[in-house]
């Protein structure tokens, strides 16, 4: 069975930084576009960033230049690392599996980890 | 504020249809056949019901069903049942650099 497996949340100030990981398991993680989707509190999804089997990476225009996502197929993990953190990146964090090539959906979620930024 | 709007709720009763509206614009929901849609539980991960518009994954009933016209997609719920009881949140592809905007999300009650 697929399964994601996120880390790395926790309480962090205003400003500062955090890195998110990701464990995959029960599938070829090399052959897979990756996500990450987050949900501030009471609120919807918002996707943040993406990372395709070759590398192509694509962020959230409202998040570009705070954002770095990477993977690493050896390990079966990807990362987000979180630069500059504000108030409003408060939110539970998901990995997720884009579902295929020539697909859009996301079919395989992480259950997600929690950051919240605050004094 | 989110890119597509849904209702931010709606209501039925067991056994009832119910209708959750997704409107975006020509240049996401409009411009592909891309549309999918996710129900969360409380305190859960989202779960993929619906893809490409109208495609359900296996393992999720019949009762879940999708359409679009123009710039609205809609999911529809017949036969409620009181585990429909979620949160509806809809997602489209927008393109290279928009890549993939959702909804607000609708809060479905089963009365």
């Amino acid at each position: 069975e697929a399964q994601l497996v996120e880390s790395g949340g926790g309480l962090v100030q205003p400003g500062g930084s955090l890195r998110l990981s990701c464990a995959a398991s029960g599938f070829t993680f090399s052959s897979y576009e990756m996500k990450w989707v987050r949900q501030a509190p009471g609120e919807g999804l918002e996707w943040i960033a993406y990372i395709g089997t070759d590398g192509t990476i694509y962020y959230a225009p409202s998040l570009m230049g705070r954002l770095t996502i990477s993977r690493d197929n050896a390990k079966n993990s990807v990362y987000l690392q979180m630069n500059s953190l504000r108030a409003e990146d408060t939110a539970v964090y998901y990995c997720v599996r884009k579902s295929g090539l020539y697909s859009f959906h996301m079919d395989v979620w992480g259950k997600g980890t929690t950051v919240t930024v605050s004094s | 504020q989110s890119a597509l709007t849904q209702p931010r709720s709606v209501s039925g009763s067991p056994g009832q249809s119910v209708t959750i509206s997704c409107t975006g614009t020509s240049i996401d929901v409009g411009g592909y056949n891309f549309v999918s849609w996710y129900q969360q539980h409380p305190g859960t991960a989202p779960k993929v019901i619906i893809y490409d518009v109208n495609k359900r994954p296996s393992g999720v009933p019949d009762r879940f069903s999708g359409s679009k016209s123009g710039n609205t997609a809609s999911l529809t719920i017949s036969g409620l049942q009181a585990d429909d009881e979620a949160d509806y949140h809809c997602c489209s592809y927008a393109g290279t650099f928009r890549n993939w905007v959702f909804g607000g999300g609708t809060k479905l009650t089963v009365l």
